[in-house]
């Protein structure tokens, strides 16, 4: 059973917008971690933010923020004040176990390509 | 280094030979996971490593792939008799508590 769905296959927004990435999980544990990652054309996978599933706040990180809803078991990211450096492959990611242990394997969703466009 | 490396960052290999692929976690991370992506695709999961328990191996492919970590550190996936459709990038992460941080992975051609 798929895990991790990320429904969106592409996304295009324009320089200076928000856009919001979609990702949702499934899970019987009640402690999880949430995690999304950039991947740019080079290729490397850039960790941007980790929501943990009694976290009382939603995450942000700088122009990145998590709108975890967990009754719906989403997390969906968001980025505001698009740039055309925000141009990449995006990956939502879900562990089972312990939010502050990590003890079970990271497992990935299969990705949204966004697009900036000036 | 404060990262996650990888060596070597580019293999080519002849088909039927063994390659050892090596990952450096960064210090103090317990768990380390190795994933496989081919050109385009997903991330798909191979293996993790608790210390040097690998509590879920349910990835490899096949009997060809195995990998060990020695002393909670290093890693090493091995795949023998390489075949054409083990080319991919293969990539390495490590995490504790609340990050999971990716090396810039090995390049693997089987020609």
């Amino acid at each position: 059973a798929q895990k991790i769905t990320q429904t969106q296959p592409g996304m295009f927004v324009q320089e200076k917008e928000a856009v919001t990435l979609d990702c949702t999980y499934d899970t019987s544990d009640p402690s999880y971690g949430l995690f999304w990652y950039k991947q740019p054309s080079s290729g490397e996978m850039i960790f941007l933010i980790y929501q943990g599933s009694y976290d009382q706040q939603n995450a942000t990180e700088g122009r990145y923020s998590l709108n975890f809803q967990k009754a719906r078991k989403s997390a969906n990211l968001v980025i505001s004040a698009s740039q055309l450096g925000d141009s990449a492959m995006y990956f939502c990611a879900m562990r089972e176990g312990s939010g502050s242990y990590n003890t079970d394997k990271l497992i990935f969703g299969t990705g949204t390509r966004l697009q900036v466009f000036p | 280094g404060a990262g996650v490396s990888q060596s070597p960052s580019n293999k080519v290999t002849e088909k039927g030979k063994d390659v050892e692929l090596r990952c450096d976690p960064i210090s103090g991370h317990t768990a380390l996971y190795w994933y496989r992506q081919s050109l385009g695709q997903g991330l798909e999961f191979l293996i993790y490593f608790q210390g040097n328990s690998a509590p879920d191996k349910s990835g490899l492919p096949s009997d060809r792939f195995s990998a060990e970590r020695t002393g909670g550190s290093v890693s090493t996936l091995t795949i023998q008799r390489t075949q054409q459709e083990d080319s991919a990038v293969y990539l390495c992460a490590s995490s504790f508590r609340r990050g999971a941080f990716f090396g810039q992975g090995t390049r693997l051609t089987v020609v």
